[in-house]
């Protein structure tokens, strides 16, 4: 069982503060790293799919670096905005990449 | 327009009905997964579905589940005798190659057993 945890739990920031959260998974067998922003009452979007150590993605103002040696990944939100609010899911596969592992989640909520 | 819709949004049952989920894949897709999460708990993966038949499945999985694609289109999950801890947020995810690529989520069916 591959186990993904995700800190802090939530998090509460300022419009325009720039933020950042942790996805910790095993660094052992690694295959990829998933990161999702699931909004209420929406289906969770897929952010980034991220494979190779070092690997920098970014969209927007939201940006993901990997790191599979020591088996995190951060995710950055420069300049939050209110419709930022959501909470972010990362996943790991299973070794068959038969299934997506989650992490509980960090939920963001950005005030005007 | 989404890849993938659920229906019904919310469906609410007796302890120990059946209930049928039903996932819509838009577009050509090779791989269907359901995941459920209780609320406050992580997302957990129930079963993958790929070339007419189950992949993998978990140990939530049990006798009392089942999924299957009857026409080419709807994937749908079984439940045959709800139980009061089978309430949960029920999502179906479909993948047009993989394995450990995007899944593309369904926005969900909130299911509650009473």
């Amino acid at each position: 069982i591959l186990n993904v945890e995700q800190s802090p739990q939530s998090l509460h920031v300022q419009e325009g503060d720039s933020t950042n959260f942790t996805c910790s998974f095993p660094s052992s067998n690694f295959y990829a790293l998933h990161w999702y922003r699931w909004e209420t009452a929406k289906s969770p979007e897929a952010l980034f799919v991220m494979t190779l150590n070092g690997d920098e993605k970014k969209k927007g103002r939201i940006s993901a670096t990997l790191n599979t040696k020591e088996g995190y990944s951060y995710l950055y939100i420069k300049g939050s905005q209110p419709e930022d609010s959501a909470t972010y899911l990362c996943a790991h596969p299973n070794q068959a990449g038969t299934a997506l592992i989650f992490g509980k989640g960090t939920t963001l909520s950005v005030s005007s | 327009e989404p890849e993938v819709t659920q229906t019904p949004s919310h469906q609410v049952t007796q302890m120990g009905q059946e209930v049928i989920l039903r996932c819509v894949p838009i577009s050509n897709h090779l791989y269907f997964y359901w995941y459920r999460q209780i609320l406050g708990q992580k997302v957990e993966f129930l079963v993958s579905f790929y070339n007419n038949e189950i992949s993998e499945k978990s140990e939530i999985f049990d006798d009392q589940f089942s999924v299957e694609r009857p026409d080419g289109s709807n994937f749908t999950l079984k439940i045959r005798s709800t139980k009061l801890e089978d309430s949960a947020m029920y999502f179906c995810a479909v993948q047009r190659t993989g394995p450990y690529n995007e899944q593309f989520f369904g926005p969900g069916t909130r299911l509650t057993v009473l």
